[in-house]
C-alpha cells in the first residue's frame, strides 16, 4: 500500500477555501486517491475519488498532478461545520484494496 | 444517514468478558467491513465479508472473529477483552466484491473494557 503524508492540523475561517495537500510518492500505476471526512465520534464518510487530472463533485475538488506523486482536496467556502478530520488514502480500486486510513488531517474552521 | 445500522452504540464491560457487536448493511450492499478506531491506533482495517464469505483480512486479532449471516448482516465478536480493546468499532458497506475505496460506515459502537 502506498504511504500517505498529509499536514497533522489546519486551521481557517468560514468562507474560506481550504487546501489539504497529501504526498504519496510511491503510488502504483493502478491505485486511485480517495479522500474521506470523519466527525467526532462519528464513521468516516466519502467526500472524492480520483485517478490523475482534476474531479469536482458538490462537497469538494481533488487536483492530481501528472506525476499523481500528491494530491490536493480543496474545500470551498468553509463553514464551522466542515471541522472535521480529513484522510487521504491510495490504493488499488481491487481486491486487495484494504484501506487503511492514516492520521488524517484535522480542520478547524473558526468564524 | 449511510444507511449503515450498528448496535448496540455504547457498551461497557469487564475485562476478560466476550461481546458481540451487530451491523445491517445498506440495502443491497454484499460487502461489509470492520474498523476499529482507538486514540494511538487511528482507523484500522479489521475484515471484510462478502456474501457470507471472509474476504479480506487486517489486524485482526486471534480473540476476535466476525461472520455474515445469510441476511447479510454481520457480528463482530470480540472475546477475553482487555483494556486495550476499549475503542470505536465501526462497521462500513459496500455493493460488491471489490473494494471500489467508497464505503458507507455506520455510526459505531463504542466499546469501554474496564
Amino acid at each position: 500500500l502506498a504511504k500517505t503524508t498529509q499536514p497533522i492540523s489546519m486551521d481557517s475561517y468560514e468562507g474560506q477555501e481550504v487546501n489539504i495537500t497529501c504526498s504519496h510518492n510511491n503510488i502504483a500505476t493502478n491505485d486511485y486517491i480517495t479522500w474521506y471526512q470523519q466527525f467526532p465520534s462519528q464513521g468516516p464518510r466519502f467526500i472524492i475519488q480520483g485517478y490523475k487530472t482534476k474531479v469536482t463533485n458538490e462537497v469538494a475538488s481533488l487536483f492530481i498532478p501528472a506525476d499523481r506523486k500528491s494530491s490536493t482536496l480543496s474545500l470551498p467556502r468553509v463553514s464551522l461545520s466542515d471541522t472535521a478530520v480529513y484522510y487521504c488514502l491510495v490504493g488499488f480500486r481491487g481486491d486487495d484494496y484494504k484501506l487503511s486510513f492514516g492520521a488524517g488531517t484535522t480542520v478547524t474552521v473558526r468564524a | 444517514d449511510s444507511g449503515v445500522t450498528q448496535t448496540p452504540k455504547h457498551l461497557i464491560t469487564a475485562t476478560g468478558q466476550r461481546v458481540t457487536l451487530r451491523c445491517s448493511p445498506r440495502s443491497g450492499d454484499l460487502s461489509v467491513y470492520w474498523y476499529q478506531q482507538s486514540l494511538d491506533q487511528g482507523l484500522q482495517f479489521l475484515i471484510q465479508y462478502y456474501n457470507g464469505e471472509e474476504r479480506a483480512k487486517g489486524n485482526i486479532l486471534e480473540r476476535f472473529s466476525a461472520q455474515q449471516f445469510p441476511d447479510l448482516h454481520s457480528e463482530l465478536n470480540l472475546s477475553s477483552l482487555e483494556l486495550g480493546d476499549s475503542a470505536l468499532y465501526f462497521c462500513a458497506s459496500s455493493p460488491g466484491r471489490a473494494n471500489t475505496g467508497e464505503l458507507f460506515f455506520g455510526e459505531g459502537s463504542r466499546l469501554t473494557v474496564l
